[in-house]
């Protein structure tokens, strides 16, 4: 069926206000990852979901960063009192089985956050 | 923990052919490749498993040597559609995630 699909593309907001990032997985996916990619830098590791819950929240970067996934499917990244360094694109990423070894990731094209 | 690609960029003349390797630093069971062109989101490539090679898209192979932790790919007859920044993805944390390479630039020209 369709790809990822992540919403907004775009979102422009000012610093210390609050913003929510969402990400439609492929229907079935039962694995869901967020990354961030600061401009013209590699893919930062934020968290992974296996159903609804999340294992590994490991690279999240403070406690002003949240995630949440229900019903196995839609996941949402909240960023709580933005900073200007919080700006980057935020990429989501589906794969069928749970184990990233040997499941291609398919990633959204991602949310690109400008913090002012 | 973070994989080490080289080159960490190149630029190639339409037919050259190019190689782009990644090293980590702790024992490797699986690598994954992907390509991701300017502005857009990343796209799978190839995975390559415990002692395997796999052939797959395009023009592009890979080799995956898990006792030098080492995983090169192979970019024959290169295309302009094969511009982009080039990363390989290693499992970590069990298994369970994909730590990206620090990527590879790559500019096919005329």
């Amino acid at each position: 069926g369709a790809g990822v699909s992540q919403s907004p593309s775009n979102k422009v907001t000012e610093k210390g206000k609050d913003v929510e990032l969402r990400c439609d997985p492929i229907s079935g996916h039962t694995a869901l990852y967020w990354y961030r990619q600061s401009l013209g830098q590699g893919l930062e590791f934020l968290i992974y979901f296996q159903g609804n819950s999340a294992p590994d929240k490991s690279g999240l970067p403070s406690d002003r960063f949240s995630a949440e996934r229900t019903g196995g499917s839609v996941s949402t990244l909240t960023i709580q009192r933005t900073q200007q360094e919080d700006s980057a694109v935020y990429l989501c990423a589906s794969s069928r089985p749970y184990r990233a070894e040997n499941s291609p990731l398919h990633f959204g094209n991602g949310t690109r956050l400008t913090v002012t | 923990q973070q994989p080490v690609q080289s080159p960490q960029a190149v630029i190639l003349r339409e037919g050259e052919d190019a190689v782009i390797n990644c090293s980590s630093s702790k024992a490797l069971y699986s690598v994954h490749w992907y390509r991701q062109k300017h502005g857009e989101a990343p796209v799978f490539l190839m995975i390559l498993l415990k002692g395997g090679e796999q052939k797959g898209h395009e023009k592009i192979s890979a080799s995956f040597n898990e006792k030098k932790q080492q995983s090169s790919l192979y970019l024959t007859a290169s295309q302009l559609s094969y511009s982009g920044t080039y990363f390989c993805g290693t499992p970590t944390g069990g298994g369970n995630k994909l730590t990206f390479g620090t990527g590879t630039q790559l500019k096919v020209e005329l």
